[in-house]
C-alpha cells in the first residue's frame, strides 16, 4: 500500500525568509507523480507544484521548489521569500500509475508566516 | 467558467438520517474523488471513480455510498451506518487518474446533531 508521511504538524517562518516542508512516501511502483497542495483558511485546495518521478530535475514554480530524492523517497517543498499569504495548511500527495490508481494525501502541515 | 461545484456549503442533519452531498463538474474530467477531512487526519479517500458507471472504495468507505451515472456528477450519500459523519467533505476531479493533479470543489461541512 502506498503511504505519505508528513511528520511535522506545524511550522512557523518569518516573512521574507525561506522554509522547507518535509514529506516522505512509500511505494513499490517505479513510476508515479507527486504533488504539494495548499489549503488556506478559505479551505479551497490549490495545487502548488507537481513532480514526475521519472524526471530527475526538481520542479520549480516561482517561489516554490521541490527537492525530490527518489532513492530516499523524499519530496520536500521549499518556499522562498515567504509571504503572509503563504499561511496555510500544506499537503503532500502521491499518485501511482496503473490499475485503480488513486491520489493519496499526507496529514498536512500548518505553516504560519509571521510579519 | 469551468469548475467543480459542491453543494450545499453547510449541511445539518439529525442523527440516523441519510444525507446526500452533491458534486458536479463541467471540466470534462473522467476521474472523480470524495475525501473526508478531519483535524489532524489530512484528507482520507472515501470513494473514487475513474469512469462513468464504475467506482472503487477508498480507505474509509464504510457508511458511505456513491453513484456515477453521469460523467459530470458524483454524489456521495452519508448513511446512518457512518458512526461519526460530522466532517468537512471535499470532492475532486482529474483528467487522467494515473498522472494528473486533482481539482477541488469548495467543500461541504456536514454537521450531524
Amino acid at each position: 500500500a502506498q503511504t505519505v508521511t508528513q511528520s511535522q504538524p506545524e511550522m512557523s517562518v518569518q516573512e521574507a525568509e525561506t522554509v522547507t516542508l518535509s514529506c516522505t512516501y512509500d511505494t513499490s511502483e517505479s513510476n508515479y507523480y507527486l504533488f504539494w497542495y495548499k489549503q488556506p483558511p478559505s479551505r479551497q485546495m490549490i495545487l502548488v507544484i507537481r513532480q514526475e518521478a521519472y524526471k530527475q530535475q526538481n520542479a520549480t514554480e516561482n517561489r516554490f521548489s521541490v527537492n525530490f530524492q527518489k532513492a530516499a523517497k523524499s519530496f520536500s517543498l521549499k518556499i522562498s521569500d515567504s509571504q503572509l499569504g503563504d499561511t496555510a495548511m500544506y499537503f503532500c500527495a502521491f499518485i501511482n500509475t496503473g490499475a485503480n490508481s488513486k491520489l493519496t494525501f499526507g496529514k498536512g502541515i500548518t505553516l504560519s508566516v509571521r510579519p | 467558467d469551468g469548475g467543480i461545484t459542491q453543494s450545499p456549503k453547510y449541511l445539518f442533519r439529525k442523527e440516523g438520517q441519510n444525507v446526500t452531498l452533491s458534486c458536479e463538474q463541467n471540466l470534462n474530467h473522467d476521474a472523480m474523488y470524495w475525501y473526508r477531512q478531519d483535524p489532524g487526519q489530512g484528507l482520507r479517500l472515501i470513494y473514487y471513480s475513474q469512469i462513468v458507471n464504475d467506482f472503487q472504495k477508498g480507505d474509509i468507505a464504510e457508511g458511505y455510498s456513491v453513484s456515477r451515472e453521469k460523467k459530470e456528477s458524483f454524489p456521495l450519500t452519508v448513511t446512518s451506518a457512518q458512526k461519526n459523519p460530522t466532517a468537512f467533505y471535499l470532492c475532486a476531479s482529474s483528467i487522467d487518474p494515473d498522472r494528473d493533479e486533482a481539482f477541488f470543489g469548495q467543500g461541504t461541512r456536514l454537521t450531524v446533531v
